[in-house]
């Protein structure tokens, strides 16, 4: 079975500062990759996904992500980050190929971003 | 609009009652998922289901049971055997295949 780790579980940052959010999955083969957004109040939306291709995946509101397979990693990444951008975030993989989508997620990251 | 929708948005229960929360899409998804979300444990699916009149459990699926009728119908009852109910639990919907998975707004189940 699949498992996700995410090793902030909290940051803090100041606006215009960059944000850098890690991710690492445990499983053998082929996985599909998400990062996942959930701002106060909200439901959890997709911020972006990697299947295939260019690791380095461009997602929505500036984020991107880089899918490095050696290191079983997906960081999330953004150059400068705005208050706005106050939510927690989770990473999710799936098997590729698997039927349905059970994604297991990671235990989050909630980032405050002061103004 | 499309999407999902769950209800109520705020649940109390009593000790040893039963409770079902309620989630319906129109996205015409073929597939639906029930997760629990507990802090700093992400989000733990329950159950889920691929097409109607099927279901399979997930990773954490005891004392909970669900229904699937209707392509568009998703129900999760909380039994009273589950030991830890209190929780924030989200439904969600994905078409066929490895696509993004889109979520409901969730039920916060307290139990008093």
């Amino acid at each position: 079975a699949q498992s996700v780790s995410q090793h902030n579980h909290h940051v803090i940052l100041s606006e215009a500062a960059s944000l850098e959010l890690g991710c690492n999955y445990s499983y053998g083969g082929t996985v599909n990759l998400f990062w996942y957004v959930q701002y106060p109040g909200q439901h959890l939306q997709l911020l972006l996904k990697y299947f295939s291709g260019d690791p380095l995946v461009k997602g929505i509101k500036g984020f991107e992500a880089e899918f490095i397979k050696s290191k079983f990693s997906f960081n999330l990444r953004k150059p400068s980050v705005q208050w706005s951008d106050t939510a927690e975030y989770f990473c999710a993989v799936n098997p590729a190929g698997a039927a349905g989508n059970k994604l297991t997620f990671g235990g989050g990251t909630r980032v405050l971003v002061k103004p | 609009d499309g999407g999902i929708t769950q209800s109520p948005k705020y649940l109390f229960r009593k000790e040893g009652q039963n409770v079902t929360l309620s989630c319906e899409q129109n996205l015409n998804h073929d597939a639906m998922y029930w997760y629990r979300q507990d802090p700093g444990q992400g989000l733990r699916l329950i159950y889920y289901s691929q097409i109607v009149n099927d279901f399979q459990k997930g990773d954490i699926a005891e004392g909970y049971s669900v229904s699937r009728e209707k392509k568009e119908s998703f129900p999760l009852t909380v039994t009273s055997a589950q030991k830890n109910p209190t929780a924030f639990y989200l439904c969600a919907s994905s078409s066929e295949g490895n696509t993004e998975a889109f979520f409901g707004q969730g039920t916060r189940l307290t139990v008093v």
